[in-house]
């Protein structure tokens, strides 16, 4: 199985910082058909979660561009620009480029 | 708008069966693939099931391999997930998500495996 390891589990910000969350697979996460197929969610307190970023750096409908994805191979990156109090919650990095589709184990971003 | 409604939830002893059905409307369902998710209390997320457009094929992790089984009706926009031998391990809210790739999630329903 692909193991995804997230760090930093939580981290600390005050309102208008900016983090970076990392995401490393075991496995390289190309495809065959030549795309990654690398996920970003976010799961704020008592909602399901919400996919912000698909396939590395692919922004879904709606996500402000603060939001930014990057990375190739086995390591991956999330950056959020300007730390607003609604993006606070726990995210997840997420392949679905071999089965079994796994997830990292979370990073909780909370307010300083 | 795309919604996934997730009912069929409850309280229920180890070793007993439960399914869960998954309304969905807002998108051609047949033209997706559909997935079960699951989060145990407090932990993270764990992907269960998934089924193709067709019906035709269908994939598990071994965690639940040959315990459950994924279906839909096309005809009537549902996914099912029949969950049999049920453990306490298999606690948790079960999320229907529509494709492989996460996109869309329901608001989750809960299942509880107690004695």
């Amino acid at each position: 199985d692909v193991v995804m390891t997230q760090t930093p589990p939580s981290l600390s910000v005050a309102i208008g910082q900016s983090v970076s969350i990392s995401c490393k697979s075991s496995q390289s996460l190309v495809y065959s058909d030549g795309k990654t197929y690398l996920h970003w969610l976010l799961q704020s307190s008592g909602r399901s979660p919400k996919r912000l970023i698909y396939q590395v750096s692919n922004l879904d409908s709606g996500v402000p561009d603060r939001f930014s994805g990057t990375g190739s191979q086995k390591d991956f990156t999330l950056k959020i620009s300007r730390v607003e109090a609604k993006d606070l919650g726990v995210y997840y990095c997420a392949q679905t480029t071999h089965f079994p589709w796994t997830f990292g184990g979370g990073t909780k971003l909370e307010l300083k | 708008e795309v919604q996934l409604v997730e009912t069929g939830g409850g309280l229920v002893q180890p070793g007993r069966s439960l399914k869960l059905s998954c309304v969905a409307s807002g998108f051609t369902f047949n033209n997706y693939w559909m997935s079960w998710t699951r989060q145990a209390p407090g932990k993270g997320l764990e992907w269960v099931a998934s089924i193709t457009n067709s019906g035709g094929s269908t994939y598990y992790p071994d965690s639940v391999k040959g315990r459950f089984t994924i279906s839909r009706d096309n005809a009537q926009n549902t996914l099912y997930l029949q969950m049999n031998s049920l453990r306490s391990e298999d606690t948790a809210t079960y999320y229907c998500t529509r494709g492989g790739q996460w996109h869309y999630w329901g608001q989750g329903v809960m299942v509880t495996v107690s004695s």
